[in-house]
């Protein structure tokens, strides 16, 4: 069991906006400001999409967004794309013995 | 253009060590600037990070790795290793190897490519 909560699935036609939730606890993404998300296709190495909670990398587009509330971070695609299609992991730093700690991961599909 | 290279072999015995090594381009592990970690992927599941590496040889191992667990730097190879002994099935994984800043904060940007590790007979 993923020391972060998040949905299995999430499903959006194109053009539709859909957000990730990635749940934790105080002591990680309640508690501090380093929640990231990343892309991950089938075969390849996850892709940073977010840093530090709404930090965009360079190169990463704008559709992509994050946000936190309390013990909860999201990750909002917005205008949907067929290249949207894909697993989306949430990260968060944590002030424990484990100091990183990941989300179980969510199926983004592009009906 | 930074890049990170896992090497070591595909198939491990059960009860041996799996030993892998990552070597870096485009940045110097002896800046000191970041984390070198290891995080692995088991089949069909999530991401679950190990541990890092510091330039200076310091390690930080995660809690449930931490007793077979063994990180090492050479900077002069501008190369980082993971080794993990007493490997059963539940280790097999593509392990990755990336940098970050100190907990991942900033996000682990540059990822190596991956490398399948299978644990059997």
């Amino acid at each position: 069991q993923s020391a972060l909560t998040q949905p299995a699935s999430v499903s959006g036609s194109p053009g539709q906006s859909i957000t990730i939730s990635c749940t934790g606890t105080s002591i990680d993404i309640g508690g501090y400001n380093y929640v990231s998300w990343y892309q991950q296709n089938p075969g390849k190495a996850p892709k940073l999409l977010i840093f530090d909670v709404s930090n965009r990398p360079s190169g990463v587009s704008s559709r992509f967004s994050g946000s936190k509330s309390g013990n909860t971070a999201s990750l909002t695609i917005s205008g949907l794309q067929a290249e949207d299609e894909a697993d989306y992991y949430c990260s968060s730093y944590r002030s424990s013995n484990t100091l990183v700690v990941f989300g179980g991961g969510t199926k983004v599909t592009v009906l | 253009q930074v890049q990170l290279q896992e090497s070591g072999p595909g198939l491990v015995k059960p009860s041996q060590t799996l030993s892998l090594t990552c070597i870096v381009s485009g940045d110097s592990i002896g800046s000191g600037a970041y984390y070198w970690s290891w995080i692995r992927q088991h089949p069909t599941k999530g991401l679950e990070w190990i541990g890092y590496i510091y330039y200076n040889g310091s390690p930080y191992y995660d809690p449930a790795l931490r007793s077979r667990l063994t990180m090492s730097v050479d900077t002069s190879k501008n190369q980082f290793s993971l080794k993990l002994s007493s490997v059963t099935a539940a280790d097999t994984a593509v392990y990755y190897c990336t940098r970050s800043q100190y907990g991942g904060r900033g996000g682990f940007v540059y990822w190596g490519q991956g490398t399948l590790v299978t644990v059997s007979s």
